[in-house]
């Protein structure tokens, strides 16, 4: 089945960057997209976007755009997620998570989660 | 985008209740929708895919239907390890969207 660890948390003052890994182990890192999804404090779930590990190839949501870089490692088998420009709006919980079978956008794992605070 | 809409927001129910959480897309869906639980503190776990499918390992006190726009995710006996949130998640279109999430707390 596999699994994904997650890089540990990270504060950030506004305006800077954030670079979140996400380490793959247990299964072939390229056979699956990566997705990033996000939680901020006691709110629900936000889709970030999709990296395909094999060829780099990225989609991301509009509300990102301009914003995220999903980037990947094959050799170390470790996806990355870098979100610039921040806000105290983007302080949340970010999640990796990987497709289920046949499934891209179906996520039977998922990464522990990393805590980004944006404060100044 | 489509809109996910749960209801109820939240619910209290007692052990061995049957509990129903209703998802309502914008749109239709074509049966592309997921059910994931969590628990503070930890990562949301898939629960069922494709409306009804159960993914491996999660109790068969769990079950989805729905088509089209309405969508229901079904716990027939509640456990003391069900309380937790439960969101709805499309997948038939991007940008993927989620419900606001259903909390399951003890009555």
């Amino acid at each position: 089945q596999g699994q994904l660890v997650q890089s540990g948390a990270e504060m950030k003052k506004p305006g800077a960057s954030v670079k979140v890994s996400c380490k793959a182990s247990g299964y072939t890192f390229t056979s699956k997209n990566i997705n990033w999804v996000r939680q901020a404090t006691g709110q629900g779930l936000e889709w970030m976007g999709w990296m395909n590990p094999n060829s780099g190839n990225t989609g991301y949501a509009q509300k990102f755009q301009g914003r995220v870089t999903m980037t990947r490692n094959t050799a170390t088998s470790t996806a990355y997620m870098e979100l610039s420009s921040l806000t105290s709006e983007d302080t949340a919980i970010y999640y990796c998570a990987r497709g289920l079978g046949d499934y891209d956008y179906v996520w039977g794992t998922w990464g522990q989660g990393t805590l980004v605070t944006v404060s100044s | 985008d489509i809109q996910m809409t749960q209801s109820p927001s939240s619910l209290s129910a007692s052990v061995g209740d049957r509990v129903t959480i209703t998802c309502r897309a914008s749109q239709a869906i074509s049966t592309s929708l997921g059910w994931y639980q969590q628990k503070p503190g930890k990562a949301p776990k898939l629960l069922v895919y494709a409306t009804s499918r159960l993914e491996s390992g999660v109790p068969y006190t769990f079950s989805g239907s729905g088509t089209g726009t309405n969508y229901t995710l079904t716990i027939t006996s509640l456990q003391p390890e069900d309380f937790a949130t439960y969101y709805c998640q499309q997948y038939y279109s991007i940008p993927l969207t989620f419900g606001q999430g259903t909390k399951v707390e003890i009555k």
